[in-house]
């Protein structure tokens, strides 16, 4: 069973620019959820897709937007970059449909660095 | 925004040893989960823990669902190489029960080796 991947594994961009994260779940699973994790912050919660619609989202600002396709494939995308957004970001798979942690898995990560 | 505190942020350990670690915070949570992160990869679930008052092992790890819901503890047994890395406590808060996402996580304990 294949698992969650993420492209790219990394990334390196300068301040100003945008740039998209894709999360490819695992077969099945119908809910991506991202966070970033950061020395500073640690692991924050940014948003969760199911089924294609947004179903929750953290408390960060509008620059941070994502969207989920039809084969629950789930991109970030993240505008006007600044030096803070600089940070591993992950994303997590799981079925959606019952609180069964157990179902849940992360990717490996993509890091982002800002310049 | 919400916060876990976890404790100790670091400790060293050597093999045989039993090891402790704990979240804690101000707020209710519906669910408790711990997780391991290796360098380069996401973190994995360790244990998920639904209901207040739960004890549920894995190996040599047990955790518990705090009786006023507002903390966690992790004990590992008898310790092994492999155990080192960087353990996270992560909570669901009350009232996000239809949701796998909005995970809240404390900022980690890292495992090392003693010297």
């Amino acid at each position: 069973k294949a698992g969650v991947t993420q492209t790219p594994r990394y990334l390196i961009k300068t301040r100003g620019q945008q740039v998209t994260l894709s999360c490819s779940p695992i077969s099945g699973h119908r809910s991506v959820s991202w966070y970033q994790q950061t020395p500073g912050q640690g692991l924050q919660f940014l948003f969760e897709y199911f089924s294609e619609t947004q179903r929750n989202k953290g408390n960060f600002p509008g620059r941070f937007s994502g969207r989920q396709f039809s084969n629950s494939r789930s991109e970030m995308n993240v505008s006007t970059l600044e030096l803070g957004d600089s940070a591993l970001y992950l994303c997590a798979s799981t079925k959606g449909t019952a609180k069964n942690y157990n179902e849940q898995f992360f990717g490996p990560g993509t890091r982002l660095t800002v310049l | 925004g919400q916060q876990l505190n976890q404790s100790p942020q670091s400790m060293f350990i050597q093999e045989g040893e039993d090891v402790s670690m704990n979240c804690t915070s101000s707020s209710i949570f519906n669910t408790w989960l711990w997780y391991k992160q290796d360098p380069g990869e996401g973190p994995v679930l360790l244990i998920a823990l639904y209901k207040a008052g739960e004890l549920t092992s894995n190996g040599r790890l047990t955790a518990q669902f705090g009786i006023t819901r507002k903390d966690s503890f992790l004990n590992i047994s008898a310790s092994i190489p492999s155990d080192v890395g960087i353990y996270f406590c992560a909570g669901q808060l009350r009232g996000y029960g239809g949701s796998q996402g909005n995970l809240i996580f404390g900022k980690g304990t890292k495992l090392s080796v003693k010297p």
